[in-house]
């Protein structure tokens, strides 16, 4: 079946633009994370789904990072007035459920360029 | 805090040699998930292995399996008959069972296998 999918896969944008990340994630799969990953580093948390429910967004950086999914199946990452230090790898990530044992099932990524 | 620490950022091994991953992890929590995942140069993360705070016996996989020594904290995850293809980015994550539902990941180790 259909892994993760994550769109664009490549985006670079000016420093100040507004950009939407999406992921679609696999079919039934209720519980939707995003990631950011820098070079050499391991993924960070940014936000967790539970459905149409933002369950957990303590990993946002700050007011600029918005997340949504309006019918509980895509998402899209929102991101305003770009810093050159938003670039990174964007990774989503799903999973059937949530229980301690369920491992996340990753898309390719967003490489998000600011230049 | 930190709550997954991987302290080797490189591993030079040769093909068809055992390899240990280490991996020491920190929480209060008695219910926990520890996960290993490889990230090859592509990009995409692969789920390998999985142990639960509670299972007694040693997680296995093909030729992965989980050293977890739970007095002191830590969950190696050990490669047995490296391939070339084993050549990859390794992460370790943990999740608690109360409330955060989130995949904390470590720094990572860059493993290489030689001919």
């Amino acid at each position: 079946g259909a892994g993760v999918s994550q769109t664009p896969s490549n985006k670079v944008t000016e420093k100040g633009k507004y950009v939407e990340l999406r992921c679609d994630p696999i079919s039934g799969h209720t519980a939707l994370y995003w990631y950011r990953q820098s070079l050499g580093q391991g993924p960070e948390f940014l936000i967790y789904f539970q459905g149409t429910g933002a369950a957990d967004d303590s990993g946002l950086p700050n007011d600029r990072f918005f997340a949504v999914r309006p019918e509980g199946s895509v998402s899209t990452l929102k991101i305003q007035r770009t810093e050159r230090g938003d670039s990174a790898v964007y990774l989503c990530a799903s999973s059937p459920q949530t229980l301690v044992g369920s491992p996340l099932h990753f898309g390719n990524g967003t490489r998000l360029t600011v230049t | 805090a930190q709550k997954i620490t991987q302290t080797q950022p490189g591993m030079f091994v040769q093909e068809k040699e055992a390899v240990t991953l280490d991996c020491t992890y920190d929480t209060s929590d008695p219910s926990y998930g520890l996960f290993w995942y490889k990230q090859p140069s592509s990009g995409e993360m692969i789920f390998l292995i999985y142990q639960g705070s509670y299972d007694q016996q040693n997680a296995t996989e093909g030729r992965y399996s989980l050293n977890f020594q739970k007095a002191r904290k830590s969950a190696n995850l050990v490669i047995s008959a490296s391939q070339l293809g084993d050549s990859a980015m390794y992460f370790c994550a943990m999740r608690e069972g109360s409330g955060a539902q989130k995949l904390v990941f470590g720094q990572g180790t860059r493993l290489t296998i030689n001919p």
